[in-house]
């Protein structure tokens, strides 16, 4: 199948200041990317919908400011989480979608975001 | 996109065949079943999707009742590697949108 990669795998940042997140399609080109969170013993929750060369639609109750993403080619989204507090912390996903046909959806390894 | 209904554990013998049940009784015409698994930590990983014949690939078989209201993953051959959260998704083929993840079915495989 096809791979989809984030970095860091993990990050532990101090409170107040902000967390770049990169999730990249590596042999494929994804104009739709999606980013999710998964907190402790939950399943994944949708954060917002990335399209290549537009503004990405959040979720309600997802702050477009606190969590910036930019899908500024078909194989890079990135979330930046900006002035993190300790409730940001939580593992990060994100998917990109390969095209033709049922548009299945590959996920990447995600990203542990620990906030101190 | 339709609601899935998956038992919330399962247990399986190493080498058995594991088959996790997934109920989507308001499936509509045009919406294919996804099975997803996450391992502990990890991203979840895709497995295989149908619309309404039996697929099989290297990972799985899914088998998709004849009223597609419910569907049936079996991993053939059950490692302790195939320990994992099993996830039942439903929704519109072609489309462009996210997936929708339940609660799931952790299944454990036991030695």
């Amino acid at each position: 199948g096809a791979v989809v990669s984030q970095h860091p795998s993990r990050v532990i940042c101090k409170s107040g200041t902000s967390v770049k997140i990169e999730c990249r399609s590596l042999d494929f080109q994804a104009t739709t990317m999606f980013w999710y969170r998964q907190f402790p013993k939950q399943s994944l929750m949708l954060m917002a919908t990335s399209n290549e060369g537009s503004k990405a639609t959040y979720e309600q109750g997802v702050e477009k400011d606190k969590f910036l993403i930019n899908h500024a080619s078909l194989t890079l989204s990135t979330l930046t989480v900006t002035s993190a507090h300790p409730e940001d912390s939580s593992f990060y996903i994100c998917s990109a979608m390969s095209s033709g046909g049922q548009e299945t959806q590959y996920f990447g390894p995600g990203t542990r975001l620990l906030v101190l | 996109d339709a609601k899935t209904t998956q038992p919330p554990s399962m247990d399986c013998a190493e080498g058995r065949a594991a088959n996790l049940p997934c109920n989507h009784s308001t499936i509509s015409g045009n919406e294919y079943v996804y099975w997803y698994r996450q391992i502990h930590s990890q991203g979840p990983q895709y497995i295989i999707h149908g619309l309404k014949n039996n697929e099989t690939n290297e990972m799985a078989s899914l088998i998709i009742t004849e009223d597609r209201k419910s569907s049936t993953l079996i991993l053939p051959h059950a490692t302790l590697r195939d320990t994992a959260v099993y996830y039942c998704i439903v929704r519109v083929g072609g489309s462009a949108r996210q997936l929708t993840f339940g609660s799931g079915t952790q299944l454990t495989v036991l030695p």
